[in-house]
Parts: C-alpha cells; sequence; structure tokens
C-alpha cells in the first residue's frame, strides 16, 4: 500500500482557514486519495476524497498537486469541533477490499 | 439507522480470559472490517468480510483471535487467552461495495470497544 506522509501537528484559530498538508510521492495511477478524521473518542469519519481534481463538499475541499505527489485538505472556518487527527490515505480502485490504512494522521488543535 | 453500533463501550478483563465483542454494521451494508488501535496510533486493520465470508485477514491477527459474522450481518470478534499487550481499542467498521472505480464508497466506523488487560 503506498505510504503518505503528514505534519505530526497542526495549530489554528478558530474561524480562520486551516491548510492540512499530505505528501504521496510514491501514488500510483489508480490511487485515490480519501480523507478521514477522528475526534476525540470517536471511530473515524469520512471527510472527503479525490483522484485528480479539487473536489469540495459541505465538510472541506480537497486540493490535489497536478502531479498527484501531494494533496491538502482544506477546512475554511475552523471551529472547535474540528479539533481531530485527520488522516490521509490512499485507496487502490483496482482494489476490492475497501480497508484503510491508517497512518499517523495530523493532530489538529483549534484555538478560541 | 443509527449507525455502526459496538458493545461493550468497555471491558476489562485479568490477563489469560476469553473476551468477545460485537459489532452491528448499518442494515444494507455488506462489507464488515475489524481494527485495532493503540494509543498515539492510526487505527490497523484486522480483518475483512464480504456478506459472511472472511476475505482477509491481517499478519496481526494471531491464532487467539478470531472473527465471524455468521448470516452476513452482525459480526464478532474473539481474543482467547489475553495478553496485556491486547489493550487496545477495537474498532468495527462498514460499507458498501461497489463504485471503485469512483474511488469507492466511505466507511462508517463505529465508537469501539475499549480493551484493558490487567
Amino acid at each position: 500500500d503506498a505510504k503518505t506522509t503528514q505534519p505530526n501537528s497542526m495549530e489554528s484559530n478558530e474561524e480562520e482557514p486551516v491548510h492540512l498538508p499530505c505528501n504521496h510521492s510514491t501514488i500510483s495511477g489508480t490511487d485515490y486519495i480519501h480523507w478521514y478524521r477522528q475526534l476525540p473518542s470517536q471511530g473515524p469519519e469520512y471527510v472527503i476524497h479525490g483522484l485528480t481534481s479539487n473536489v469540495n463538499n459541505r465538510m472541506a475541499s480537497l486540493a490535489i498537486a497536478e502531479d498527484r505527489k501531494s494533496s491538502t485538505l482544506i477546512l475554511h472556518r475552523a471551529t472547535l469541533r474540528d479539533a481531530a487527527v485527520y488522516y490521509c490515505i490512499l485507496r487502490d480502485a483496482s482494489g476490492n477490499t475497501g480497508k484503510l490504512i491508517f497512518g499517523q494522521g495530523t493532530t489538529l488543535q483549534v484555538k478560541p | 439507522d443509527t449507525g455502526v453500533s459496538q458493545n461493550p463501550r468497555h471491558k476489562i478483563t485479568k490477563r489469560g480470559q476469553n473476551v468477545t465483542f460485537r459489532c452491528d454494521p448499518i442494515s444494507e451494508h455488506n462489507r464488515l472490517y475489524w481494527y485495532r488501535q493503540t494509543l498515539g496510533q492510526g487505527p490497523e486493520f484486522l480483518t475483512y468480510f464480504q456478506n459472511e465470508a472472511q476475505l482477509e485477514k491481517s499478519r496481526l491477527l494471531s491464532d487467539r483471535f478470531s472473527a465471524e459474522r455468521p448470516k452476513g450481518s452482525f459480526s464478532t470478534l474473539e481474543i482467547q487467552r489475553t495478553e496485556q499487550g491486547d489493550s487496545a481499542m477495537y474498532l468495527c467498521a462498514s460499507s458498501l461495495s461497489g463504485q471503485e472505480f469512483l474511488g469507492g464508497t466511505e466507511a462508517f466506523f463505529g465508537q469501539g470497544t475499549r480493551l484493558t488487560v490487567v
């Protein structure tokens, strides 16, 4: 499974945008980039995923570099509830299991 | 549907005892996964079911661990002769197969069962 690299931790102020980076230099052509987050004492929850084009949903935006070797999860206005561990995961579209391989993720702290 | 449900939420057991956890997935989901998470680490994949068939097991799943999904609905994870190293959060997730060419469908996780082996 292709590997991702994320900073261990980041801080943000409430109501400001947050850009969470992820490097995946060994990404293959069939790998989708998925983001999940894990709030304290909860299981992970899906945030967003994409292949090549930038993606937006109600939770966040995903910006994918043209060479696909990196991506950035964007929270447009961080709230205290966004404090969580964010995981960037590569999922092979040619695979047929749907299992997720988590790294250590980025712990996001949001300051009031 | 209230999402993925796991029971119990917490379990304290003595070393050497057997424990069993239950996961009730979202009712229409045919895929079910078990993960283990220790403090400060991301979840680690343990095993995967499609309907009642166990299709993949991680090397992490020693012979003391067994998982079942007898009717393709709920699943159980049993740990025999527990060891202190088994202390962790055990997470269950479910999803629908299909749409792989669109990146697959999202996985829904339960809140987990926290196991403490003393």
